[in-house]
């Protein structure tokens, strides 16, 4: 079965400082790979999403990600912090049956992006 | 176009009572999707609709908890016999496939007194 693990279940920046929210997935075969972010009482969004195609993978409002296979990572970066970023973040993987079979989200535990003024 | 939708956005229930939670995916989605969110247990699968396909019903924690979708569009989750432990965010996805992309709606927040 594919997992991911989020390593930090809080992170806290400064606004204009970089951002770095830590994944790493576990897969018997190319997984694909998701970053969701779920704002207060709001639904969860799509950010950007890894299907093996490039391993750099730009997302919505300046975040990107880059799948390492040999690192088995898939970490979420953002050169520089808004206030507007404060929110949960989760990793995701689809854990598809088969080829034709349907693809259920594996979500982790989130984490927690605190941003400062 | 209008997102998924879902109602009731609040629920506090009785333990022991039915409830029943609403979804309505997006309009021409094919495939939709239940999940629960809760403290102890993080986002959790629960049920996957795909057209007119037998249910993926492989997430319902036990079988006090059914879902139908009618006509291929809204969709229903009962849980019957509501427990303090049922107590979560149920969310609803739907995609125009199963490959695609899933967008979700505000969710449903559930209380079991």
């Amino acid at each position: 079965a594919q997992s991911v693990t989020q390593l930090d279940s809080h992170v806290s920046v400064s606004e204009g400082t970089p951002v770095l929210l830590r994944c790493n997935y576990s897969s018997s075969y190319s997984p694909s790979l998701f970053w969701y972010v779920q704002h207060p009482n709001k639904g969860l969004q799509l950010l950007l999403k890894y299907t093996s195609a490039a391993t750099l993978v730009k997302g919505i409002n300046g975040f990107e990600a880059e799948f390492k296979k040999s690192e088995t990572s898939f970490h979420l970066t953002k050169p520089s912090a808004h206030m507007s970023d404060a929110a949960e973040y989760f990793c995701v993987v689809s854990d598809r049956k088969g080829n034709t079979g349907f693809q259920k989200l594996v979500f982790g535990t989130g984490t927690r992006l605190l941003v400062s003024p | 176009g209008a997102g998924v939708s879902q109602s009731p956005s609040n629920k506090v229930t009785e333990k022991g009572k039915d409830v029943e939670l609403r979804c309505d995916p997006i309009s021409g989605h094919t495939a939709l999707y239940w999940y629960r969110q809760s403290l102890g247990q993080g986002l959790e699968f629960l049920i996957y609709f795909q057209g007119n396909s037998a249910p993926d019903k492989s997430g319902l924690p036990s079988d006090r908890f059914s879902a139908e979708r009618t006509g291929g569009s809204v969709s229903t989750l009962t849980i019957q016999r509501t427990q303090q432990e049922d107590s979560a965010v149920y969310l609803c996805a739907s995609s125009s496939s199963w490959a695609n992309e899933q967008f979700f709606g505000p969710g449903t927040r559930l209380t079991v007194l």
